[in-house]
């Protein structure tokens, strides 16, 4: 089993659409939780960093963490064209610099 | 540009070549990390330097792979004898010290080996 699952699985939807997505995580010694977002041949760039249980807001993005299930998401409100990428998930444990990576999901939103 | 900056972008080398990476963090960052993604797979982590020193190497970095970071600037990331199975995109990130802070990726160097 691997340390952090994600459904790779390409989602389309269309311009101003919510988009959900999420990954579960096997090791409850992971504290700290980000996502990052890549364009296609590009390196990840940072959207979200949280390390508490809740929702942390930033524009229209919105990460969750849940603890106790092992399962964040992030949600993306009036998705954009723009929005079109490959968004990864990414968790380390305190003290521990090493991020674990999901395999990432592409996201294509539709004008 | 103050961001993570990879040197080069693209290298297409032949097998058996060695090659380097070259990245340079963040000014003030004291931490840098190497990682290596694969066509639709996560980065997987390779090795972590704190200023000059090597802390932490991946079972990932076998004996053909070395990263140095001299005087704690600058990082080289060296793969000697080249295999297909090297071809892949090599990401260096840097952070600033403390307790997990964020880390801030560079373009990356798209290796391909033929």
């Amino acid at each position: 089993q691997k340390e952090v699952e994600q459904d790779p699985g390409p989602l389309s939807v269309p311009e101003g659409a919510i988009v959900s997505l999420n990954c579960t995580y096997s090791n409850s010694a992971f504290q700290y939780f980000m996502w990052y977002r890549q364009y296609s041949r590009k390196g990840p760039e940072l959207l979200m960093y949280t390390y508490s249980s809740g929702n942390k807001e930033d524009g229209r993005f919105t990460a969750q963490v849940d603890k106790s299930s092992k399962y964040i998401s992030l949600f993306i409100r009036d998705s954009q064209p723009s929005d079109s990428a490959t968004y990864l998930c990414a968790m380390s444990f305190y003290g521990n610099n090493r991020l674990a990576f999901g395999k990432g999901n592409q996201v294509v939103v539709i004008p | 540009d103050t961001g993570v900056s990879q040197d080069p972008r693209h290298k297409i080398t032949k097998r058996g070549q060695n090659v380097t990476f070259r990245c340079d963090p963040i000014s003030e960052h004291n931490r840098l990390y190497w990682y290596r993604q694969t066509l639709g797979q996560g980065p997987e982590f390779l090795t972590y330097f704190q200023n000059e020193a090597q802390l932490e190497k991946s079972r990932l970095l076998s004996d053909r792979f070395s990263a140095e970071r001299p005087k704690g600037s600058f990082s080289t990331l060296e793969i000697q004898r080249t295999e297909q199975g090297d071809s892949a995109m090599y990401l260096c990130a840097s952070s600033v010290g403390g307790t997990n802070t964020e880390a801030f990726f560079g373009q990356g160097t798209r290796l391909t080996v033929v």
